[in-house]
């Protein structure tokens, strides 16, 4: 089903802090997962994806973090800035079914200066 | 050297109009798609093709209409707009190495 979720809607850290926005899915037959960043009155941005093979995958200052387990997805940021400010989208897709990406309810991630 | 591009930016119609976003992308992508985000900022996926063929057609009312004239473009028509319809429409493209689908910058249709 389409139950890709977000456990906190809002979030607001200090400008140096680390942020960590978390994600739920349902169909554990996703193979492929995305972070997306929104600003405002733009497109959603593609910041780092991971496969299912993977638990942990690391970019600049993010790093995304897979546990099958229990179906929970992280977005790590370290050292927030208050360029980082946006809404947080996961997704999820299922190659070897629908290849439809179902995206999650979204986190807004406030960085105080 | 925008990626995936739309036009218009800002849409502002009648009930009843019909009326056409238009989605562009250099990526060399194969597949496009058209999402609906609504005021909540839930994005839906409404449209996909590939190579200019359809392969993605969710519930969405046959008001709307899309046409892939090549891979490199995938325009949205709506006929007799409805209020329901105000939303930010997103364009976006990828290609089969890469499931990552780059976004455009939206279009704000408002129905009044």
């Amino acid at each position: 089903g389409e139950n890709v979720g977000l456990h906190l809607p809002t979030l607001s850290v200090q400008e140096g802090d680390n942020s960590i926005i978390n994600c739920a899915y349902s169909n554990s037959a996703s193979d492929y997962f995305i972070w997306y960043k929104q600003e405002s009155g733009k497109g959603p941005q593609f910041i780092i994806d991971i496969r299912s093979n993977m638990d942990k995958r690391q970019g600049q200052r993010v790093t995304v973090l897979l546990n099958k387990t229990v179906k929970h997805l992280s977005l790590q940021i370290a050292a927030t800035q208050p360029g980082d400010s946006a809404v947080y989208f996961c997704a999820e897709i299922n190659q070897g079914g629908s290849e439809k990406l179902v995206f999650g309810k979204g986190t807004k991630l406030t960085v105080n200066p | 050297d925008t990626a995936v591009s739309q036009t218009p930016k800002y849409l502002v119609t009648q009930m009843g109009n019909d009326k056409s976003i238009k989605c562009e992308q250099n990526l060399g992508h194969d597949t496009m798609y058209w999402y609906k985000q609504d005021s909540k900022k839930f994005l839906k996926i409404m449209f996909s093709y590939n190579n200019k063929e359809l392969i993605i057609n969710e519930t969405v009312p046959n008001r709307f209409s899309p046409k892939s004239p090549d891979k490199a473009h995938l325009n949205l028509h709506i006929n007799s707009l409805e209020l329901g319809d105000s939303a930010v429409y997103f364009c976006a493209s990828s290609s089969r190495a890469h499931p990552g689908q780059f976004f455009g910058p939206g279009t704000r249709l408002t129905v009044l």
